[in-house]
């Protein structure tokens, strides 16, 4: 039983496009998370949905939308892909402090 | 602007011997730490964590330290194996008014059999 799932794993397109990630999790949780993890490898938190309100938005372009259909789905769409989007994304859960993440969705943009 | 500071990239250990992993914070905000474990192609596993109420948390063979004062902790893992070859990353947020986790840039822990 996964608690958070990502789909897709992998994602390969061209510059431009318009893509979308998205996240499920089956614990409950009321709080879910995406976060970038860059080619230097740092995890950093671009939204985070509490009960379906967007409560944290760090500065992420406005060709990142996020898009909470229920409190157990978070997806991430993103329009015009750029290559500097190529990245590692994970969404991540929690009810409290502790976040609970999913396997990651690597996109490379070409 | 890192908030959350792992200073040593990577460390080696032989099996059985402890693994001591260090994490520095600059945030005097940040009250709760965790620490995750991330394989290859793998999204982070959360491993433990440590209120600022506390020094010291304990579960099974990981134990975290935390002295405020010099804004540092640290995960000791005893006796170190080879499935716990890994990149380890220190979080931190500031409580749970804050859902915000900072990262530290990440550990890579080799145990040599």
């Amino acid at each position: 039983d996964t608690a958070v799932s990502q789909t897709p794993k992998y994602l390969v397109t061209q510059m431009g496009n318009d893509k979308s990630i998205k996240c499920e999790q089956n614990l409950g949780h009321d709080t879910m998370y995406w976060y970038k993890q860059d080619s230097k490898k740092f995890l950093k938190i671009m939204f985070s949905y509490n009960n379906k309100e967007l409560i944290i938005n760090e500065t992420v372009p406005n060709r990142f939308s996020p898009k909470s259909p229920d409190k157990a789905h978070l997806n991430l769409h993103i329009n015009s892909l750029e290559l500097g989007d190529s990245a590692v994304y994970f969404c991540a859960s929690s009810s409290g402090e502790t976040q609970y993440f999913g396997p990651g969705t690597r996109l490379l943009v070409l | 602007d890192q908030q959350v500071k792992q200073n040593s990239p990577s460390l080696s250990v032989q099996e059985g011997r402890i693994s001591i992993l260090n994490c520095d914070y600059t945030n005097s905000m940040f009250d709760y730490f965790l620490w995750y474990k991330k394989y290859p192609a793998e999204g982070p596993t959360f491993l433990i964590s440590i209120s600022s109420i506390k020094d010291k948390n304990e579960d099974g063979r990981f134990t975290v330290f935390l002295n405020k004062s010099a804004k540092h902790l640290s995960l000791h893992i005893v006796p170190s194996q080879p499935g716990d070859s890994a990149v380890y990353f220190c979080a931190a947020s500031g409580g749970s008014n804050d859902y915000k986790l900072s990262f530290g840039a990440g550990t890579t822990v080799t145990v040599r059999a």
